[in-house]
């Protein structure tokens, strides 16, 4: 089954310990994005990916990190979390981007804490 | 700041009225795209539109990118309980981001 696969679905920390939140994906698409959701301001773009070893900061990427070493994985690191970083957390990958019949699908979202 | 706004926020309809959301951007869009988000899931594409004054329809949606391709329009005829959700928009600005607006949460009051 095609799909974009999360985890964890759940996390609640502490500030200040790093975590990682997997993302992979088995359509071998190019591109992946992060976003996180919050109440009133929709989905914001944190990073996004084109490529293996290409990656780029979206509209709020100050406290994360990505790597993209493989093409079906883009993990999201948080290295110091912050009790602003509590969200909903969303990992999305399409065939490329820009082209006309490309679309995002989204994995199944991480809810994290910290306190 | 936000690039791509929707209006409303909020909508609560009566089962079986219409409903409609809009979707406005400060610069042209390449192209719009439509999700809609369940209580509870994620983001599932509905539709894309690309060119000016473009209508498409799904049973009851029907979708419109404007003319200046600077907004865009989802209505529902005859809401169902099924159509509970979050409705967003998503346009390229003309880079590589999408852009995603802030959606319109719609409930149905049966």
């Amino acid at each position: 089954e095609a799909q974009v696969t999360q985890n964890p679905r759940y996390l609640i920390t502490v500030t200040g310990k790093k975590l990682t939140v997997t993302c992979s994906q088995n359509m071998n698409h190019e591109y992946m994005s992060w976003y996180r959701q919050d109440p009133g301001l929709g989905l914001r773009q944190i990073y996004y990916s084109m490529n293996v070893e290409v990656t780029d900061k979206g509209d709020v990427p100050e406290g994360y990190k990505v790597s993209r070493k493989e093409k079906r994985n883009f993990p999201l690191i948080l290295e110091s979390p912050s009790p602003n970083q509590t969200s909903l957390y969303f990992c999305a990958s399409s065939p490329s981007l820009g082209d006309s019949t490309d679309t995002q699908y989204f994995g199944p979202g991480t809810r994290l804490t910290v306190l | 700041g936000q690039q791509v706004m929707q209006i409303p926020q909020y909508q609560h309809v009566q089962e079986g009225e219409d409903f409609t959301t809009y979707c406005n951007s400060s610069t042209t869009l390449s192209n719009i795209q439509w999700y809609k988000q369940r209580p509870g899931g994620h983001p599932v594409f509905l539709i894309q539109l690309v060119k000016s004054g473009e209508v498409k329809k799904q049973k009851r949606l029907t979708f419109q990118f404007g003319e200046a391709k600077k907004n865009s329009s989802l209505h529902i005829t005859a809401t169902q309980t099924t159509d509970v959700g979050t409705y967003f928009c998503a346009g390229y600005l003309g880079n590589e981001k999408l852009t995603f607006g802030t959606g319109t949460r719609l409930t149905i009051i049966p």
